[in-house]
Parts: structure tokens; C-alpha cells; sequence
């Protein structure tokens, strides 16, 4: 059974980058129809969809975040990662990992809580 | 700049069938007809319960159902029972500009 789980720092400084990582458990991560994403909700917020990131490797990210998002996947590890650059305190957030077809995601990771704070 | 608006919040009694509509504004984003809902209740992961505009996922209770017409689509939720009570988004996936998430809808079953 997919299993997503997200992973990394729980405390970033403003400016720097935020690193996460999602393992993926189970045998869909070559299923060349799935992509692999991540969406955030800031605390009391909605959802927000960063990017996501094909098995070939194309990507495809959020243009109002101007380019400040970065995916990209490890096949042999079954990772794929997010990197967020100069971030502020707007992007604290609980930040999801998540999978399915090009235009839902079915499987969710539980979710990560990321703060940015000096 | 492309939007979805969904209200704020409804609520409705067990029993009832209450209809959350999700409306694009400014652009085609509901151009391929991808429209997604999830369910999200508080402090977990949401949940897909629609996509595709009207397709359930496997598991998904028969009670939530899906529709389309012109730039609004709905979620009607029939039969309300107390675990229905969650908040609910609804996505369009709009090609090159990715997923557009609506703000929420709070549903709170009397």
C-alpha cells in the first residue's frame, strides 16, 4: 500500500532554505501516471499548491511563488524533495507531500510543521 | 489573476443535503474539467473525495456527489450525518498553471 511520510528541520531562519524530504513506501513510485507534489497550509489557512514533479522528471511549479520552488526525485532512494528559497514568516506552514493522477491527489503524507522564525 | 470562491461556511442538520458551490473567476481554470474535492477534518491530511468533476474514489461514501455547469462547480453532501463536519476545497487542475485550490468551506452539522 502507497505510503507518504514527510520529513525534515521543524525551524527555519528567514532568508535561508527550506529543505523537506518524502519517502515514498510501496511499489508506485515508477507508475508513469502518477506525479508527485507538495501543498501547504499555513496555520488557520487553506491549501496552497507548491509543485509537482513527474517520474520522468518534468516539473511544473506555482507561479505566484516566483520561482522560489525547487522539486526534484531520487529514484533509487524512492525520495522526492522540496527546497523553498528566501523564505519569510509567510511560509510557515504545515507542508504535505502527495500523490495520484496529473489533476488529484489520492494519497496524502501526514504532514510536516515547518516554522520561520530567527 | 485566476481564482475559485467557495463560501465560508454552511451547516445543516442530520439528514439534510446541503450543496457547496465553488465558482472560477478571472480565467479559464475550469477550462479541462478537472475539478477535485477534498475533505479535510481538523489536524489531518485532506482527503479526495471527488475528482474528475463527478467520480468518487473507491471507498468514498455515495452521499458526496459532484457536478459542473459553466465556471461553477458543486459538491452536494446528502444524508448529513456528524462526521461529515469538516472543511472542504475544492481544486482545478488548470494544465501549465498546476492546481488552484478554492478557500475552504466549513461545514458544521447542527
Amino acid at each position: 500500500q502507497l505510503q507518504l511520510q514527510e520529513s525534515g528541520p521543524g525551524l527555519v531562519k528567514p532568508s535561508e532554505t527550506l529543505s523537506l524530504t518524502c519517502t515514498v513506501s510501496g511499489d508506485s513510485f515508477t507508475r508513469t501516471d502518477y506525479y508527485w507534489g507538495w501543498v501547504r497550509q499555513p496555520p488557520g489557512k487553506g491549501l496552497e499548491w507548491l509543485g509537482s514533479i513527474h517520474y520522468s522528471g518534468i516539473t511544473y511549479d506555482n507561479p505566484s511563488l516566483k520561482s522560489r520552488v525547487t522539486i526534484f526525485l531520487d529514484r533509487s532512494k524512492k525520495e522526492f524533495f522540496l527546497k523553498l528559497s528566501s523564505v519569510t514568516v509567510a511560509d510557515t506552514a504545515v507542508y504535505y507531500c502527495a500523490t495520484g493522477l496529473q489533476d488529484a491527489f489520492a494519497i496524502w503524507g501526514q504532514g510536516t510543521m515547518v516554522t520561520v522564525s530567527s | 489573476q485566476s481564482a475559485l470562491t467557495q463560501p465560508a461556511s454552511l451547516s445543516g442538520s442530520p439528514g439534510q443535503s446541503i450543496t457547496i458551490s465553488c465558482t472560477a473567476t478571472g480565467s479559464d481554470i475550469m477550462i479541462y474539467n478537472l475539478i477535485s474535492w477534498y475533505q479535510q477534518h481538523p489536524g489531518k491530511a485532506p482527503k479526495v473525495i471527488i475528482s474528475g468533476v463527478t467520480q468518487r474514489p473507491s471507498g468514498v461514501s455515495a452521499r458526496f456527489s459532484g457536478s459542473k455547469s459553466g465556471n461553477t462547480a458543486s459538491l452536494t453532501i446528502s444524508g448529513l450525518q456528524a462526521e461529515d463536519e469538516a472543511d472542504y476545497y475544492c481544486s482545478s487542475y488548470a494544465g501549465s498553471r498546476g492546481h488552484v485550490f478554492g478557500p475552504g468551506t466549513s461545514v458544521t452539522v447542527l
